[in-house]
C-alpha cells in the first residue's frame, strides 16, 4: 500500500519569504500522480499543483513550484513571495495511475505566514 | 468556474440516527467520490462511484454507509445508524472520465454526532 509522509506539522514564513514543504511517499509503481491540496481555515480542499511522475520538468503554477525527486520518493512544495492568504494546512497525496479512484494524504503541513 | 458543492454544510444528530450528505459534482464529470476527514486528522477515502455503481470502497465503508445518485446531478452519502466516531468532515470530490485527471473537492459537511 502506498504511504504518504509529511514529517513537518508546522511550518512558520515571513510575508514576501520563500517555504518549503516537505513530502516523500512510498510505492512500488512507476506510474502515478502527486498533487498538494490547500485547506484553509474554511475547511475547502483546494488544488494547488499536480505533478505527473511520468514528467521530469517540475510543476508550476504562479508562487508554487514542486521539486519532484522520484528515485528519492520526495515531492517538496515551494512557495514563493508568501503571502498571508497561503496560511492553511496543505497536505501532500499521492494516486496511483492504475487504481486512480483513492488518493492518499498525508497527515498535512499547517502553514503559518506572518506579516 | 465549475464547483463542486454540498449540503448541508453543518450536520448535527443523535447517535443512531440515519443521516444523509448531499454532494452536486461539478457536471460533465464521470468520477465521484467521497472522503473523511476526523478533526485532526489526515483525510481518508471512503467510496469512489462510476457508472452507477461503487468503483471501489475502503474498510471504513461498511454496511452502515450507502451512496447513490438518485438524480442526474446529486450525489449522496448516507449512515444509517451514526456512532459518535462518525463525527468528521466529509468531502465530496469529483473528476472527469481519463486517469489523469484531478479530483475536484467540495466544501466539507461537517457532521457531529452527539
Amino acid at each position: 500500500a502506498q504511504t504518504v509522509t509529511q514529517s513537518q506539522p508546522e511550518m512558520s514564513v515571513q510575508e514576501a519569504e520563500t517555504v518549503t514543504l516537505s513530502c516523500t511517499y512510498d510505492t512500488s509503481e512507476s506510474d502515478y500522480y502527486l498533487f498538494w491540496y490547500k485547506q484553509p481555515p474554511s475547511r475547502q480542499m483546494i488544488l494547488v499543483i499536480r505533478q505527473e511522475a511520468y514528467k521530469q520538468q517540475n510543476a508550476t503554477e504562479n508562487r508554487f513550484s514542486v521539486n519532484f525527486q522520484k528515485a528519492a520518493k520526495s515531492f517538496s512544495l515551494k512557495i514563493s513571495d508568501s503571502q498571508l492568504g497561503d496560511a492553511a494546512m496543505y497536505f501532500c497525496a499521492y494516486r496511483s495511475a492504475e487504481r486512480y479512484s483513492t488518493l492518499t494524504f498525508g497527515k498535512g503541513t499547517m502553514l503559518l505566514v506572518s506579516p | 468556474e465549475p464547483e463542486v458543492t454540498q449540503t448541508p454544510s453543518h450536520q448535527v444528530t443523535q447517535m443512531g440516527q440515519e443521516v444523509i450528505l448531499r454532494c452536486v459534482p461539478i457536471s460533465n464529470h464521470l468520477y465521484f467520490y467521497w472522503y473523511r476527514q476526523i478533526l485532526g486528522q489526515k483525510v481518508e477515502f471512503l467510496v469512489s462511484f462510476y457508472n452507477n455503481e461503487i468503483s471501489e470502497k475502503s474498510e471504513i465503508f461498511d454496511d452502515q454507509f450507502s451512496v447513490e445518485r438518485p438524480d442526474g446531478s446529486n450525489f449522496t452519502l448516507k449512515i444509517r445508524s451514526t456512532k459518535l466516531e462518525d463525527s468528521a468532515m466529509y468531502f465530496c470530490a469529483s473528476s472527469g472520465g481519463a486517469v489523469s485527471d484531478t479530483q475536484y473537492f467540495g466544501p466539507g459537511t461537517r457532521l457531529t454526532v452527539l
